[in-house]
């Protein structure tokens, strides 16, 4: 089983589209949790944190279930600019450890 | 904004060769990465480094690598004998000590190995 595992994807949606990605984790020692956005050929960069308590930014809304170790990320009203690979991500502790990611889930927003 | 920087932004060797990529993290962060990504695949991690030693390394470090901290702001990573696997982007990323959740990423250096 994989550490990390997303939707396969892709996913394409019209614009104003709401869009769902979920994310499972087969450590439950894990201790913080990220979603990234990554453009084609760029670097990772953090779209937000996970709490268990959920959080939004704006039209992104995160959450998370520890009990069964599910992360998701929900896109309301999606724009062109949202199209992207989402990459879930989990840390195993809260000190200089390892990311895991997750094989990313690629979003095509269309006109 | 401060950023992460890494040169060169794309590097080609050949087999056998050692190579060094470099990062300057942002000045005042104290944890530092580095992840490869081969083409069409997801995002690994390497090695986390952190107080001038490493506190994390993956499979994939191996003996063929290795990091450095050789002043007080570039922070390098050493492939010894480049192997066509080998190939892939690399990106640096660094944190401070306080901000778990912010890790920045460098641009990456695209490494190919002829």
């Amino acid at each position: 089983r994989k550490e990390v595992e997303q939707d396969p994807g892709p996913f394409n949606v019209p614009e104003g589209a709401t869009v769902a990605f979920n994310c499972t984790y087969s450590n439950s020692a894990s201790q913080s949790f990220f979603w990234y956005r990554q453009d084609c050929r760029k670097e990772p960069k953090l779209l937000m944190s996970v709490y268990s308590s959920g959080n939004e930014d704006g039209r992104f809304t995160a959450q998370l279930n520890r009990a069964s170790q599910y992360i998701s990320l929900l896109i309301r009203d999606s724009k062109l600019s949202d199209s992207a690979t989402y990459l879930c991500v989990v840390n195993k502790d809260t000190n200089a450890g390892k990311s895991t990611f997750g094989d990313g889930t690629t979003l095509t927003v269309k006109p | 904004e401060p950023e992460v920087t890494q040169t060169p932004s794309h590097q080609v060797t050949q087999m056998g060769q050692e190579v060094i990529l470099r990062c300057v993290p942002i000045s005042n962060h104290l944890y530092f990465y580095w992840y490869r990504q081969i083409l069409g695949q997801k995002v690994e991690f390497l090695v986390s480094f952190y107080n001038n030693e490493i506190s994390e390394k993956s499979e994939i470090f191996d003996d063929q690598f290795s990091v450095e901290r050789p002043d007080g702001s570039n922070f390098t990573l050493k492939i010894r004998s480049t192997k066509l696997e080998d190939s892939a982007m690399y990106f640096c990323a660094s944190r401070d000590q306080l901000r778990e959740d912010e890790q920045y990423f460098g641009p990456g250096t695209r490494l190919t190995v002829t």
